[in-house]
């Protein structure tokens, strides 16, 4: 089956610290891995995705195919980082665009 | 102002009553998709579109329909055989269906009175 399960529904961290949002993912194949962010009052985007090995933000997510894995870190957390967060995997059986979301991590960066 | 857009931001209905959720995007994007957000379950996909005329169920397709007569737009129709019907839906778009990067409009809140 096909899925992505993020454990954590919410992460409270104070500004400057560490930050590792925890994603994993059960998929057959190479996975297409994404994470995607919502703000208060804005639409849900596209933070970065694997095959890019991009930071975004000074986020970045490493795909870890031995622990099925594509967890989201920042080093330094800011204020501005507080949202919600979904992983997502690229679903299917052919390049439909299917999207299979994870549950969300709402991140909280407290002053 | 490009984009895609979603009406009415906040829709009311009464048991029983159909209902339907408009979506429309300008960005000439070939596939279009619907999902469900729920608290604690992250969003789930009802129906998706990769091609004008054509459409597919998603995972949680009963108690909703949709249309593609146009590619700017692919409005969905909540029926009364929805169970539970009060949520957050959002409507997608990507470039084709191979796309990595999927674009969000703002939301409609469906409420059942």
């Amino acid at each position: 089956a096909q899925r992505v399960t993020q454990p954590e529904k919410l992460l409270s961290v104070f500004k400057g610290a560490p930050v590792e949002l925890k994603c994993n993912y059960s998929y057959s194949g190479s996975p297409e891995l994404f994470w995607y962010v919502q703000y208060s009052r804005q639409r849900l985007q596209l933070l970065l995705r694997h095959i890019s090995r991009e930071s975004i933000k000074g986020f970045t997510a490493d795909l870890n195919k031995g622990e099925t894995s594509f967890h989201l870190k920042k080093p330094f957390a800011q204020e501005e980082d507080s949202a919600m967060y979904y992983c997502a995997l690229k679903g299917g059986s052919s390049n439909t665009g299917k999207l299979i979301f994870g549950q969300g991590t709402t991140l909280q960066v407290k002053p | 102002d490009g984009g895609i857009t979603q009406s009415p931001k906040y829709l009311f209905r009464k048991e029983g009553q159909n209902v339907t959720l408009s979506c429309e995007q300008n960005l000439n994007h070939d596939a279009m998709y619907w999902y469900r957000q729920d608290p604690g379950q992250g969003l789930r996909l009802i129906y998706y579109s990769q091609i004008v005329n054509d459409f597919q169920k998603g995972d949680i397709a009963e108690g909703y329909s949709v249309s593609r007569e146009k590619k700017e737009s692919f409005p969905l129709t909540v029926t009364s055989a929805q169970k539970n019907p009060t949520a957050f839906y959002l409507c997608a778009s990507s470039i084709r269906r191979e796309s990595n990067e999927q674009f969000f409009g703002p939301g409609t809140r469906l409420t059942v009175l």
